[in-house]
């Protein structure tokens, strides 16, 4: 059975404060590792898609690294419109093209 | 522009009522998802179909009924046999085995037992 664990499930950060969310994972064969974005009320936002260990995937601030056990999502100088829960998930070979996601991680910054 | 549109952006059960939630995608993607999303919880699947007139059980399909008649739609009825059905639904759809893609999310229904 595929596994996602996301930490941490809060993180506060200043304007311009740099830190990474994690997402560790157990899978059968690593179809695809995706990260979304969630504003309160909607639907996920895609953000990226990894597929194999080694590959990083960037856009605007975020910055997307996946080994063989995590994925981090890397957020440079974020700015109060970067608050958002950020949602990670996994496809695993075994899993007949299904999405198993992890409790995402709520990130605030302030200004 | 292209995209998944889910119906109605609230609504309200009594107990006992059956109700529809509806998703249409004019993505022309093959499958499609419904989520069941909880405070404090991942989303989890409740049904998913990959074809026209086929559809699979998720981990918590207890309760939830789903027909794909076409392929742009996938509605999704909450019976009375669910016991909790209050949560925020989102609708999902992917192309057919092309992984170099993101699946593609509505903007969620958000149903409530009153």
């Amino acid at each position: 059975e595929d596994q996602v664990t996301q930490s941490p499930e809060a993180l506060r950060l200043q304007e311009g404060e740099s830190s990474s969310l994690n997402c560790s994972y157990t899978v059968s064969g690593l179809r695809g590792l995706f990260w979304y974005r969630q504003d309160p009320g909607k639907g996920p936002e895609f953000l990226f898609t990894l597929y194999s260990a080694g590959e990083e995937k960037e856009k605007e601030r975020l910055k997307a690294t996946l080994t063989k056990k995590e994925s981090f999502l890397h957020i440079t100088a974020p700015k109060p419109e970067d608050s958002a829960t950020y949602l990670c998930a996994v496809e695993g070979r075994g899993s007949n093209y299904k999405l198993t996601f992890g409790k995402g991680t709520l990130l605030t910054v302030n200004p | 522009d292209g995209g998944i549109t889910q119906s109605p952006k609230y609504l309200f059960r009594k107990e006992g009522q059956n109700v529809t939630l509806s998703c249409e995608q004019n993505l022309n993607h093959d499958a499609m998802y419904w989520y069941r999303q909880d405070p404090g919880q991942g989303l989890r699947l409740i049904y998913y179909s990959q074809i026209v007139n086929d559809f699979q059980k998720g981990d918590i399909a207890e309760g939830y009924s789903v027909s794909r008649e076409k392929k742009e739609s996938f509605p999704l009825t909450v019976t009375s046999a669910q016991k909790n059905p209050t949560a925020f639904y989102l609708c999902a759809s992917r192309v057919w085995a092309e992984v170099n893609y993101g699946y593609t999310f509505g903007s969620g229904t958000r149903l409530t037992v009153v």
